[in-house]
């Protein structure tokens, strides 16, 4: 089954270090998306960064890089530079497409605290 | 602005009171969906819709139902909520296709089953 895994509960980081957020995926099919979503303690959620499973490069979003190892079915978050404001939940995502439809598995997410 | 927009924001409802939470998006987006949050458990998707009349079962559908009678409206009706329902709700659009979509969230509704 598809099945999205974050083992990092919580996770600390000093401000300006560079942080790195664990997710790993399974699925059986060979087309899916993956994405990072952040979600501040205001509750909204935001989008932060895409990568397609055909894509070759790593996808990268100003500070935000996505570590893509497929082979390894891991889709790590790379924060660089961490700020005050990095401290929020991170949340994987994997979008599968079953019989031409969009369903979107999301993980149990990561507390990141980024300490001043 | 684009932007998701959710009513109510708030909730608190009893036992077996039907109840319904709007959601509209103004970015013509084909597709949406609806999702509940819970500690420790991620958000899980419950109904998704990829066009108008066309709707299918998330991964936790069992108590609710929804419609997409119009593009950009996509209600989540519970018919007989329950306290297990208690739960913060999002509801998403996006656009479909592999490139770099993504689905834009609303500010979600926290509800509270009593």
């Amino acid at each position: 089954a598809q099945k999205i895994t974050q083992t990092q509960p919580g996770m600390f980081v000093q401000e300006k270090e560079a942080v790195t957020l664990d997710c790993t995926y399974d699925t059986s099919d060979q087309s899916y998306g993956l994405f990072w979503y952040k979600q501040p303690s205001s509750g909204e959620m935001i989008f932060l960064i895409y990568q397609g499973s055909y894509d070759e490069q790593n996808a990268t979003e100003g500070r935000y890089s996505l570590n893509f190892q497929k082979a390894r079915k891991s889709a790590n978050l790379v924060i660089s530079a961490s700020q005050l404001g990095d401290s929020a939940m991170y949340f994987c995502a994997m979008r599968e497409i079953l019989s031409g439809t969009y369903k979107y598995i999301f993980g149990t997410g990561t507390r990141l605290k980024v300490l001043a | 602005e684009a932007q998701v927009t959710q009513n109510p924001r708030y909730l608190i409802t009893v036992t077996g009171k039907k109840l319904t939470v709007t959601c509209s998006q103004n970015m013509n987006h084909e597709y949406m969906s609806w999702y509940r949050q819970d500690p420790g458990l991620g958000l899980r998707q419950i109904y998704y819709s990829m066009n108008v009349e066309v709707t299918d079962k998330g991964d936790v559908p069992e108590g609710y139902k929804v419609s997409r009678k119009e593009k950009r409206n996509f209600p989540l009706i519970l018919e007989s909520p329950s306290p297990n329902q208690t739960s913060l709700y999002f509801c998403a659009s996006g656009e479909q296709g592999m490139g770099t979509d993504t689905q834009y969230f609303g500010p979600g509704t926290r509800l509270t089953v009593l």
